[in-house]
């Protein structure tokens, strides 16, 4: 089972404020790692799925970008605003690069209008 | 678009009560999945399936079994429900076994055991 950190566990940050959050993983046997949004009263959705050192992928205001030899992901949000209040989830695959997914703890983003 | 429905939103069961709760994906998925979801841990997966008539368990499958007769559907079953299996109880699928592809998530049941 792999172990993922997500930090921080919660931020509240003022509509347009630009932020950003973490997710660390173990480097050895890394093979893929997921992003998902999660708002409430929703399902999650998934954002990204990375799989490259380097990696950097955008889908409008969101991007994230992967470093494969270190462990971590960031995942930055430019220009909030409060549809983007939700929990970001974050979930590493390892070499076997089989599913299923073990999702981090999330980090909940509150963005204040 | 893939579609996972979830039978209930909301179900209110009593202590030792049989519990089924089901999982339909419209999208041919060769995987689906069982999470919980409670404040403070996160989404912890009960049991998974690749493929019809297989189960695997997750992290936490203790009073909890599955069923998967056919490739759309997904049952969990809580076998003698207690009060500590009060959750969101949260339904995935996903194309193939391959890490890269997306998980799809279902709408959730909230099951309160009195």
């Amino acid at each position: 089972i792999l172990n993922v950190e997500q930090s921080p566990q919660s931020l509240h940050v003022q509509e347009g404020d630009s932020t950003n959050f973490t997710c660390s993983f173990p480097s050895s046997n890394f093979y893929a790692l997921h992003w998902y949004r999660w708002e409430t009263a929703k399902s999650p959705e998934a954002l990204f799925v990375m799989t490259l050192n380097g990696d950097e992928k955008k889908k409008g205001r969101i991007s994230a970008t992967l470093n494969t030899k270190e462990g971590y992901s960031y995942l930055y949000i430019k220009g909030s605003q409060p549809e983007d209040s939700a929990t970001y989830l974050c979930a590493p695959i390892d070499y076997s690069g089989n599913t299923p997914l073990v999702f981090g703890k999330g980090t909940r983003l509150s963005v204040i209008a | 678009d893939v579609k996972v429905t979830q039978s209930s939103r909301y179900l209110v069961k009593r202590t030792g009560e049989k519990v089924f709760l089901e999982c339909v994906q419209d999208m041919d998925h060769e995987n689906m999945f069982w999470y919980r979801q409670d404040p403070g841990l996160g989404l912890r997966l009960i049991y998974f399936s690749y493929d019809v008539k297989m189960k695997e368990k997750g992290d936490i499958p203790e009073g909890y079994s599955v069923s998967r007769e056919k490739k759309e559907r997904f049952s969990l079953i809580l076998e003698s429900a207690s009060t500590n299996q009060t959750s969101m109880y949260l339904c995935a699928s996903s194309l193939s076994r391959t890490g890269i592809y997306e998980q799809y998530f279902g709408p959730g049941t909230r099951l309160t055991v009195t």
